[in-house]
């Protein structure tokens, strides 16, 4: 089980927008920083955000995240049909002395 | 270009151990931390600890102390892994990441290895 929880699916159609949440508590997302990660099913992992909103360079304004308390979301603008993926949001939990992860949410773009 | 290069898949029968390299290159590798996660087969992400490059200090998950070491060899910019006492349900794709991040509340694992299969079978 996850220390952080997030839907296992959400569907939407091109040109949609999707929204992930991401929940944890005060030792993780309440006080540190959340990062999010798109996962093409055999292949690894790639940031899409990370210090909660910021972009690394090259990844479209179509994504950003929020924080907010023990929450944090990801948006995806303009769904396109290679946005189909898993999503993993991650931080730090001060408790655990540990980077922790959600399960992930599978993104099915009909 | 910031790569970092993993060794190929292995298979070890239980109780055995394997080593996991991860070779970087394209950037200072004494600069940024190095974690170690783990996939099983249709599961999510695991962490199990990173290393600082340039101390060689480490910091293991709670689940991972005691049969995970991380190591690094700053001559050739190459990080390892050791895994002992394999048991089958540590059968798992294991990645190496950078960590861009300077702060360790914050971790942004910005590149990645490809993955290294390792296979727990009898």
């Amino acid at each position: 089980q996850s220390v952080l929880t997030q839907p296992p699916s959400l569907s939407a159609a091109p040109g949609q927008k999707v929204t992930f949440s991401c929940s944890g508590g005060s030792s993780n997302i309440g006080n540190n920083y959340v990062s999010w990660y798109q996962q093409v099913p055999g292949t690894a992992p790639k940031l899409l955000i990370y210090d909660n909103y910021k972009r690394p360079s090259g990844i479209p304004d179509r994504f950003s995240g929020s924080q907010s308390g023990s929450s944090a979301t990801l948006d995806i603008t303009g769904l396109q049909t290679g946005d189909e993926a898993d999503y993993y949001c991650g931080t730090w939990d001060s408790s655990l002395s540990a980077a922790v992860f959600g399960g992930g949410t599978k993104l099915t773009v009909l | 270009q910031v790569h970092l290069v993993q060794s190929g898949a292995a298979v070890r029968k239980p109780g055995a151990s394997v080593e996991v390299s991860c070779k970087t290159s394209g950037y200072t590798f004494t600069d940024y931390f190095i974690h170690w996660l783990r996939q099983a087969p249709g599961q999510g992400l695991e962490w199990l600890g990173w290393i600082n490059p340039n101390s060689g200090g480490t910091e293991y998950a709670q689940k991972s102390r005691g049969w995970v070491t991380l190591t690094r060899d700053t001559s050739t910019s190459t990080a390892y892994m050791e895994l002992r006492s394999l048991k089958s349900d540590d059968t798992a794709v294991y990645y190496c990441a950078r960590d861009q991040s300077p702060r360790i509340v914050a971790p942004a694992l910005d590149a990645w290895g490809q993955g290294t299969l390792v296979t727990v079978s009898s």
